[in-house]
This record gives C-alpha cells, structure tokens and sequence, in this order.
C-alpha cells in the first residue's frame, strides 16, 4: 500500500473550515484514500473514503486532485469535539478485509 | 446496536507473562483485525480474521496470536510479553458488505507491561 504524507498537527478556529491535507504521491490505480479520526482515548473512527471524485458525507468532504497525488480532507463548521488525530490512509479496498497502515496522522486542534 | 467491546480495559502484567485480551465484534461483522498503538504512534495491523481463519498477519512475532470463534469474537493473545509490548490493543470489525466496508474499532485495552 502506498505511503502517506500529513503534516504532524494543525489548529483550527471553532466555527471555521477545518482543511487537513494529505500527500500520497505513489497511489496507484486501484488504492482508495480513507479518513479516520482517533479522538482521545478512543478507538478510531472511519470519516470519508473516495477513489478519484470528491466525496462527501454528513461528517466531512474529502478532495481528491485530479493526478491523484493528494487530497484534503475538509471539516466544514470545526467544533470542540472536532480535536482529534486525523490519520489519511491509502488502500486497495477489500470488503472491510482492509490491513489498514496508519502513520502518525495529524493532530487538530480546534481553538474556542 | 451495540458497537464493538474490548475487555479488560487495562491490564497490568510482569515480563514473561502471558496475557489474552477479548474482542466482541459488532452484530452481524465477521471480520475483526487487531492492532497495536504504542504511545505516540498510528496503530499497527497485527492480524485479522476472517471467519475463523487468519486473513493476513503484519510484522509481529508469533509469540502474538489469535483467534475467533464461530460468533465471531475475536482474542489476541501474547505470550513471553516484553516491556516494549506496552501499549493500546485496538480490534476492529467489519461487515463485509461493499467493497468499501468501514472498519469499526472498539475503545482498545491499555496493556502496561512491567
């Protein structure tokens, strides 16, 4: 599975867009981009996944570029319960059969 | 519905002990993978099964092991544990049905090993 880049944390306003990017510049042609979120003292929690067509959900949009080479996973009104690590994951899919490679993802922080 | 459980929920063993660690999965999801999330770090696959059967295994010795059961529950056993096995044992399950089933993840099991 291709690897992925995400820088190690980020703070966003309360109330504002929270934009969290994410390079995976070796994906091939049949590997999906999956979000999943670890708040605090819990497990994950699946978010978004897309293949090559923004996706949305009543959680988040997630904007994939054309060559495939990046994507941004977008939280449109941050709140509070939003400070979580958000870990970009890149996979063939498999039936939920997924051995899912997580990195060290991004830490948000969403400021009151 | 009730969601995926993991017991204990903290653990405290001695190096060298053996330790099992329990998962049930959610309702109707008959496949669960196991990770491993020391602190500081993304959670690492250890193994997954599916229906009874190993389904792939990550990099981890064979002192970690497995099973499920036919209501696809799930353990993960340890033995010889060393210190650096501290950590939160993460088990997910999946229903399998697209093929793009989310994985579900319980709340983990904090193993401290002295």
């Amino acid at each position: 599975d291709a690897k992925t880049t995400q820088p190690p944390s980020m703070d966003c306003a309360e109330g504002r867009a929270a934009n969290l990017p994410c390079n995976h510049s070796t994906i091939s042609g049949n590997e999906y981009v999956y979000w999943y979120r670890q708040i605090h003292s819990q497990g994950p929690q699946y978010i978004i996944h897309g293949l090559k067509n923004n996706e949305t959900n009543e959680m988040a949009s997630l904007i994939i570029t054309e060559d495939r080479k990046s994507s941004t996973l977008i939280l449109p009104h941050a709140t509070l319960r939003d400070t979580a690590v958000y870990y970009c994951i890149v996979s063939r899919p498999n039936f939920g059969n997924e051995k899912l490679t997580f990195g060290t993802g991004t830490r948000l922080t969403i400021i009151p | 519905e009730t969601g995926v459980t993991q017991s204990p929920t903290h653990l405290i063993k001695t190096r060298g002990q053996q330790v099992t660690l329990r998962c049930s999965s959610q309702s109707g999801h008959n496949t669960v993978s196991w990770y491993q999330q020391a602190l500081g770090q993304g959670p690492q696959f250890i193994f997954q099964y599916y229906r009874e059967e190993e389904n792939g295994r990550g990099n981890f010795p064979p002192r970690f092991s497995g099973l499920q059961f036919p209501n696809y529950s799930s353990e993960l056993n340890v033995n010889a544990l060393e210190l650096d096995d501290s950590a939160l044992y993460l088990c997910a399950s999946s229903p399998n049905s697209g093929r793009n089933s989310e994985q579900y993840f319980g709340p983990g099991t904090r193993l401290t090993v002295t």
